[in-house]
């Protein structure tokens, strides 16, 4: 299967500050989303990319795809304790999704 | 709106015994996927359905039958389950190739 690389694995950050972590694949893909999984949820979707090169924003949230199809980052910006959990990139192509492992984020107040 | 519903919530088989998970969506979404999740290894699709009437094999098929009842439910079964399908399966919807909804997901164990 495609493989998606997502670093890093865990971040211990203070409250208010920013956050970055990014997702690079050996594959193109055509859309590139990121995820927040909270302890016995499903994963909620935070942002959608669908051309190269595009910059997205919600609120505290930024992520681009990648000029080159192959990695997408999500940046947090002045985190709060609620952004704790975990968080996944996935690649979008001919109808399936890949995920990376995640990214686990401590906020610590 | 409900979203993506999945039952049961919690389950334990012992090997060899056989299971369905259910799957129902309100969105009117053409696409319906099941995901297992492991510890470190992220989400990995199982199956999907394009459309209501086709199922296709995601990355790791092999112990798994789909069925697509309708437009808003598509079933995961497990003829004989093994240890090694332990895991957080997650059911998904989406509208045509886009963005993807997740069910609260099945908590299944294996002994």
């Amino acid at each position: 299967g495609q493989q998606l690389n997502q670093s890093p694995q865990s971040m211990f950050i203070q409250e208010g500050e920013d956050v970055s972590m990014n997702c690079t694949s050996s594959s193109i893909f055509n859309t590139w989303l990121w995820y927040k999984q909270d302890p016995g949820e499903g994963p909620v979707l935070l942002i959608a990319l669908y051309k190269a090169g595009e910059l997205t924003s919600n609120g505290r949230l930024t992520a681009q795809f990648g000029i080159t199809r192959k990695d997408s980052f999500l940046n947090i910006s002045a985190s709060i304790p609620s952004d704790v959990g975990i968080y996944f990139c996935a690649g979008q192509l001919s109808n399936q999704f890949y995920f990376g492992t995640g990214t686990s984020l401590t906020v610590i107040p | 709106n409900a979203g993506v519903t999945q039952t049961p919530k919690f389950q334990v088989l012992k090997t060899g015994q056989s299971m369905t998970l259910q799957c129902a969506q309100d969105m009117n979404h053409n696409s319906m996927y099941w995901y297992r999740q492991d510890p470190g290894m992220g989400l990995r699709l199982i199956y999907y359905s394009a459309s209501e009437g086709t199922t296709d094999k995601g990355e790791v098929p092999n112990g798994y039958n789909v069925s697509r009842l309708n437009k808003r439910e598509f079933s995961l079964r497990l003829e004989s389950a093994a240890p090694s399908q332990t895991s957080v399966y997650f059911c998904a919807s989406s509208e045509v190739v886009d963005t993807q909804y997740f069910g609260p997901g099945t908590r299944l164990t294996v002994l």
